[in-house]
């Protein structure tokens, strides 16, 4: 079957940190995968998506880059954390029938 | 530009009783799924239930069910024998069977009281 694993499950960063969080999935070839991120109290917002290796579409311009190195690896980057960056992150991959699944997420709070 | 509307920000309920969220959305296409998704206190995204456009039967799942209006575009969530394990944001999501992303509303928090 099929899993996604994200880590770290929480990050205090201060401001100006570089940023690294990694989302991987096992059981499926070629997934979609997908980064949102998750305001407090609020919806969930689209920063990524990658249809493959070394593709990747931004959604919103921010401080944030991803990185598709691998074909079940996606990463999210910063070189430089802003206040404005504190949130959920999740990350997702797209099953049959277009449902997708989430990882258990990161909680970044930027300090 | 496809659009999810949840118009209930915060709804509550007696456990065992019924209770229904609603969701509408906005699109142009004839061909496009929708989703009803549950994030508890431990923020982990779950899939709650999905209905095809082109399925004119609603879907259920155990205590789950929608009812499904494709001509007025809406998409309410009917639980059923409310549980204190449903306290939760719930989320309407769609996304179109021809290209796109999965779009989100802005979720309804509810809250399940014994």
């Amino acid at each position: 079957s099929q899993t996604i694993h994200q880590w770290p499950a929480t990050l205090v960063q201060p401001v100006g940190s570089p940023l690294s969080l990694e989302c991987t999935v096992e059981g499926t070839s070629n997934p979609n995968l997908y980064w949102y991120r998750q305001a407090a109290g609020r919806g969930l917002q689209l920063l990524f998506y990658s249809v493959g290796i070394g593709q990747i579409s931004s959604e919103v311009p921010q401080n944030l880059s991803a990185s598709r190195p691998q074909d079940r690896q996606f990463i999210l980057s910063s070189k430089k954390l802003l206040l404005s960056d504190s949130g959920f992150y999740l990350c997702a991959w797209e099953g049959p029938n277009y449902g997708y699944t989430f990882g258990s997420g990161t909680r970044l709070t930027v300090v | 530009a496809q659009t999810v509307t949840q118009s209930q920000p915060e709804m509550s309920v007696q456990e065992a009783e019924t209770v229904t969220l609603s969701c509408t959305y906005d699109t142009s296409e004839n061909n496009y799924y929708l989703f009803w998704y549950k994030q508890p206190p431990s923020r982990q995204m779950i899939l709650v239930i999905r209905q095809e456009a082109y399925k004119q039967q609603n879907a259920t799942e155990n205590r789950f069910s929608v009812n499904f209006q494709k001509a007025a575009k809406s998409f309410s969530l009917k639980i059923s024998d409310s549980q204190l394990g449903d306290t939760a944001m719930y989320f309407c999501a769609f996304i179109s069977g021809s290209q796109g992303n999965l779009i989100f509303g802005k979720g309804t928090k509810l809250s399940v009281k014994p």
